[in-house]
């Protein structure tokens, strides 16, 4: 089956460290999105990028990384300089940048030990 | 940049009932429509969308209408269900590729 995957679903972060949350689709979407869910607010967007090699930065993007090595891979790393980490965060692809669906993984929920 | 407000934040029905959910959005570049079903736990999953140049569309029971001169759309969903409650997340796309979310609606069917 085609989907999108987000590793893994619960992760910790001890103060001072980088973490890095895997997403991987099979879809052959060309377009893929990083967004951070709080209790009670919609999704805002962290990165995206719409073709290998290539990312932009969206509404949220300080203090993560990402690289868009593989059409089908698009880790997000939260760095330290993120002080304020903890929350939901979900992946997303569409077959293009404009007017497409966007598929969602389940997710990966990141907590500050 | 564009603002999508959503009403209710909460709603609460009787099976049967119907439930209602508006969206307003502020950009007239927008032209995409989402809107996305999200239950706990999971990641949204698209239950229904919208392009600009059609004012309405059925799906079994939902519905979404859209008023572009108002910038609004709306969310309808007839005959409901315990199986429906979950959040409801509106979006709007331009063409640069962004979708803007609204802050979801939590719908809770009573049986």
């Amino acid at each position: 089956d085609g989907g999108i995957t987000q590793s893994p679903k619960y992760l910790f972060r001890k103060e001072g460290q980088n973490v890095t949350l895997s997403c991987e689709q099979n879809l052959n979407h060309d377009a893929m999105y990083w967004y951070r869910q709080d209790p009670g607010q919609g999704l805002r967007l962290i990165y995206y990028s719409q073709i290998v090699n290539d990312f932009q930065k969206g509404d949220i993007a300080e203090g993560y990384s990402v690289s868009r090595e593989k059409k089908e891979s698009f880790p997000l790393t939260v760095t330290s300089a993120q002080k304020n980490p903890t929350a939901f965060y979900l992946c997303a692809s569409s077959k293009q940048a404009t007017n497409q669906p966007q598929h969602f993984g389940d997710g990966t929920r990141l907590s500050i030990l | 940049g564009e603002n999508v407000e959503q009403h209710p934040s909460t709603l609460s029905v009787q099976e049967g009932d119907s439930a209602v959910i508006k969206c307003t959005y502020s950009d007239s570049a927008s032209n995409y429509f989402p809107w996305y079903k999200q239950e706990l736990g999971k990641g949204p999953q698209l239950i229904i969308d919208i392009r600009s140049n059609v004012g309405e569309k059925k799906d079994q029971r939902i519905a979404v209408t859209l008023n572009k001169t108002a910038k609004h759309f709306s969310l309808h969903i007839t005959e409901t269900q315990p199986e429906d409650s979950a959040v409801y997340f509106c979006a709007a796309n331009t063409n640069a590729g962004k979708s803007t979310f609204g802050d979801g609606t939590t719908l809770t069917v009573k049986p």
